[in-house]
């Protein structure tokens, strides 16, 4: 089962930064905290992901709650590729790498 | 980059036959690959861990007769749809990676069975 919980689609306007944000209660202190996106007809395209600390790269920055218990994905600058569905997945630790995806958030940008 | 190859990217096949999907890792190795299966409008659903040199794993309700999997190489995953269905069409995607850059998938093979 899924241990993330995502709101089912957020819009945004094109230019503006994209806050989406995640719920996952029931991480622990060795999960990972991992975000994906899917274009339509497309194998999922790595973000970012963190454990404890604030994360950013070229593509976006994640912020992580201080108890850990939510996260939040960080577009600074919505284009209109961005548009996709973006998967929050924790990587548990003894469970021999595998992401286990969630219904994840459709995003929608609109120019 | 880490970048995995899927081939191919689209098959129509007879309900009965069999059809092999290859998932290739170009410029690093990979002891274990991860096989999906999305449904339209639906999220990806994991199948199975394919590690080189030994069974595969599945998950529960994916059967392994069905559903081969074959990871003879370092760089090289195949999932065998046997006896395809209708319902077995459906949009298959490979994974491999993790670590620091995180897991990079495959393109995705869309498989319709008539």
């Amino acid at each position: 089962d899924a241990k993330t919980t995502q709101p089912n689609s957020m819009e945004s306007n094109e230019e503006e930064p994209v806050h989406l944000p995640c719920n996952h209660s029931t991480i622990s202190g060795t999960d990972y905290i991992h975000w994906y996106r899917q274009l339509p007809s497309q194998g999922p395209e790595y973000v970012i992901h963190g454990l404890t600390s604030n994360v950013n790269n070229r593509m976006a920055s994640l912020a992580i709650a201080e108890d850990r218990k939510s996260s939040t994905l960080i577009l600074h600058r919505a284009t209109l590729r961005d548009a996709a569905v973006y998967y929050c997945i924790l990587l548990i630790y003894n469970q021999g790498g595998k992401l286990i995806f969630g219904q994840g958030t459709e995003l929608s940008v609109k120019p | 980059g880490a970048v995995v190859s899927q081939h191919p990217s689209r098959v129509i096949c007879k309900s009965g036959t069999s059809v092999k999907i290859e998932c290739r890792s170009l410029d690093f190795q990979a002891t274990t690959m991860f096989w999906y299966r999305q449904f339209p409008k639906q999220s990806l659903m994991l199948m199975a861990t394919s590690n080189e040199g030994s069974k595969a794993t599945y998950e529960q309700g994916v059967e392994k007769d069905k559903f081969l999997i074959n990871h003879a190489s370092l760089t090289l995953s195949t999932l065998t749809v046997t006896s395809a269905h209708p319902e077995d069409s459906s949009f298959y995607i490979c994974s491999a990676g993790g670590g620091a850059r995180g897991y990079t998938f495959g393109s995705g093979t869309r498989l319709t069975v008539v």
